[in-house]
């Protein structure tokens, strides 16, 4: 029980372009998933906290009009990369809350978004 | 703000030898606290949680930490190293509320020598 996906693994594109991506959870529902941004050999940075049916709570220094981020259903959640960059290469991964009183967050297997 | 910092970033040990990794947290109030290990090209995956309970811990794989207020660390253990255990370690921890996100430590890549 409690597996999350990501969809895709990975992407490449082109600078200037729109990416999304997608975080299930597969086998529950979750109120509550986080977005979070994984530098190469660096630790995991929480970039926001995404609560299904309202808008999405950034971290100090996270873009909002760049990563836009939809809970539109209590499975699944959507990061928008937009106009991309190369900065914006990365390693993206998300996590949900197994109910609503849950303390623990599962994580997806992320996703690898390269930014020609 | 809370911070989680982990000494070493890469640790050593034979197999069949202790496992030794080191988490320290800085929080004005005793925040929940975890491990999770991450395989490569894989998710995190949960070993084990503290949650103000039990100090002592019991997790997966043979892993267990204890939570110490008066050091204000959460070290992982293992008495007996395996190669499969070789993978990069997070110690995370949140302010105790279940809708918190979480403050990662660098993390420590555990290797394991035949």
């Amino acid at each position: 029980g409690a597996v999350v996906s990501q969809h895709p693994s990975r992407v490449i594109c082109k600078s200037g372009t729109s990416v999304k991506i997608e975080c299930r959870s597969l086998d529950f529902q979750a109120t509550t998933m986080f977005w979070y941004r994984q530098f190469p050999k660096q630790s995991l940075m929480l970039m926001a906290t995404s609560n299904e049916g309202s808008k999405a709570t950034y971290e100090q220094g996270v873009e909002k009009d760049k990563f836009l981020i939809n809970h539109a259903s209590l499975t699944l959640s959507t990061l928008t990369v937009t106009s991309a960059h190369p900065e914006d290469s990365s390693f993206y991964i998300c996590s949900a809350l197994q109910g609503a009183r849950s303390d623990t967050q599962y994580f997806g297997p992320g996703t690898r978004l390269t930014v020609l | 703000a809370q911070s989680v910092t982990q000494l070493g970033s890469h640790v050593s040990v034979s197999e069949g030898a202790l496992v030794l990794l080191r988490c320290n947290y800085s929080s004005s109030v005793p925040p929940y606290l975890f491990w999770y290990v991450q395989y490569p090209n894989q998710g995190l995956q949960l070993l084990l949680k503290y949650t103000s309970a039990a100090t002592l811990v019991k997790g997966i794989n043979g892993f267990e930490a204890e939570f110490k207020k008066s050091e204000t660390s959460f070290h992982l253990t293992k008495p007996s190293a395996h190669m499969s255990d070789a993978a990069e370690y997070f110690c995370a921890a949140n302010s105790g509320g279940g809708a918190d996100g979480l403050t990662f430590g660098k993390g420590t890549h555990l290797i394991i020598q035949p």
